[in-house]
């Protein structure tokens, strides 16, 4: 079965400053990985998703993600973040074929200082 | 614009109540899912849905039945409501397909039980 660890529970970045949030994976095969963001009281918002090709994925609001297969991992960045970005973002993993949910991380919520 | 709706954001309910949590899409998704989301443990995946009539357990079914008579509803029911129940809970849909297509969240039913 496949498992997703995000090792920070919470990150304080200053406002400009860069942004790093990490995701590492568990799954056999070629992994489908997503990265999901949630503002207080809204839903979860797709930020970006990997299935094949270039491994630098970029998505809205001026985030990417780097998967590298030799780590089993999917990161998050942005080059300066800004006080919109507070928010809790989620790293997913899917298996291929099917109607299958997704596997989540369980979380790493962000915090902007001004 | 894609739109998944639940029928409650908020929602009070006894220990023993049958619950019924509500979520409709409006994009034709034969796929439909049924997730959970608590504090320190992200979204853990409770029933799925890829047909009409249809269901799969996910990760975390006990306590927790489903029922899907249309395409674009996928009901949560929980037959005895216990306070272990008190969460968030998502709904989300998908197109069949590529499994990498994204999944659409509704806003979340937060649900407490006392």
């Amino acid at each position: 079965a496949q498992s997703v660890t995000q090792p920070d529970i919470h990150i304080t970045v200053s406002e400009g400053a860069s942004l790093e949030l990490r995701c590492n994976y568990s799954y056999g095969a070629t992994p489908y990985l997503f990265w999901y963001v949630q503002s207080p009281g809204q839903g979860l918002q797709l930020l970006l998703k990997y299935f094949s090709g270039d491994t630098l994925v970029q998505g809205i609001k001026g985030f990417e993600a780097e998967f590298k297969r030799s780590q089993s991992s999917f990161n998050l960045r942005k080059p300066s973040v800004h006080w919109s970005d507070a928010a809790e973002y989620f790293c997913a993993v899917g298996a291929g074929g099917g109607a299958d949910g997704l596997t989540f991380g369980k979380g790493t919520h962000l915090i902007i200082q001004p | 614009d894609v739109k998944v709706t639940q029928s409650s954001r908020y929602l009070v309910k006894r220990t023993g109540e049958k619950v019924f949590l509500e979520c409709v899409q409006d994009m034709d998704h034969e796929n439909m899912f049924w997730y959970r989301q608590d504090p320190g443990l992200g979204l853990r995946l409770i029933y799925f849905s890829y047909d009409v009539k249809m269901k799969e357990k996910g990760d975390i079914p006990e306590g927790y039945s489903v029922s899907r008579e249309k395409k674009e509803r996928f009901s949560l029911i929980l037959e005895s409501a216990s306070t272990n129940q008190t969460s968030m809970y998502l709904c989300a849909s998908r197109p069949s397909g590529e499994s990498w297509n994204e999944q659409f969240f509704g806003p979340g039913t937060r649900l407490t039980v006392l």
